[in-house]
């Protein structure tokens, strides 16, 4: 399995702020997404970071509000931008395909997930 | 597009009771499916997984789950739970070749009491 972080782990903010949220994994992986928990609700996908392009965002989350980038293959941001009290959430990092060789981790085919930040929006 | 339901939202069952929660999906085609756990205070963490082959896998802790194409279920089962086991349980499905996105359901909290 990987082992990943996300910085910050909680975060209280403003209305109209924004803030970017880190994900680091222990070993390059293919694929990197980010999901949403919100209060009460499962888990959301927002969208897939691709490395080196654009990320692929689901029906109903778009590039202005969520930009996300993702520059290698261990490393991806989040950006939760003009928040509103309605974005107040868990923003959960997941990665998935592990490269594996030279970090010493077998390939794998299911989603790991880090320990999510939880954003507060006054 | 795919969706993933839950039944049981709370479940309260005492140490040594067994355990099934209910999960089905909504897709005709392959999938993957998953159950993933979070205990209090902690991240997601991998239970078990079904690919292809045998219907009924084997995760940690004891826990199984079967899946029963013509359901489209994938339930969750422990003969015996116990105290450690309060946590909540999530199901997720993915279609294969459907960009490894993966749908979850709405979780089920389960409880167990002493």
């Amino acid at each position: 399995s990987a082992v990943i972080s996300q910085k910050p782990s909680r975060d209280i903010c403003q209305r109209g702020t924004s803030l970017t949220i880190q994900c680091q994994v222990d070993s390059q992986v293919t694929m990197m997404f980010w999901y949403r928990q919100q209060p009460g609700q499962s888990l959301t996908l927002i969208a897939t970071a691709n490395q080196g392009s654009e990320a692929t965002y689901e029906s109903g989350f778009v590039i202005d509000k969520f930009p996300i980038s993702r520059p290698n293959l261990t490393f991806s941001t989040l950006t939760v931008s003009n928040m509103s009290p309605e974005d107040s959430s868990i923003y959960l990092c997941s990665v998935e395909g592990s490269l594996g060789l030279a970090g010493g981790h077998p390939p794998y085919n299911e989603q790991f997930f880090g320990p999510g930040t939880r954003l507060t929006v006054l | 597009a795919q969706s993933v339901s839950q039944h049981n939202h709370h479940v309260i069952l005492s140490e040594a009771a067994s355990l099934e929660l209910g999960c089905n999906y909504s897709y005709g085609g392959t999938v993957n499916l998953f159950w993933y756990v979070q205990y209090p205070g902690q991240h997601l963490q991998l239970l078990l997984k079904y690919f292809s082959g045998d219907p009924l896998v084997k995760g940690i802790k004891g826990f199984e789950a079967e899946f029963i194409k013509s359901k489209f279920s994938f339930n969750l089962r422990k003969p015996s739970v116990q105290w450690s086991d309060t946590a909540e349980y999530f199901c997720a499905v993915r279609i294969t070749g459907g960009g490894n996105k993966l749908t979850f359901g709405t979780g089920t909290q389960l409880k167990v009491e002493l």
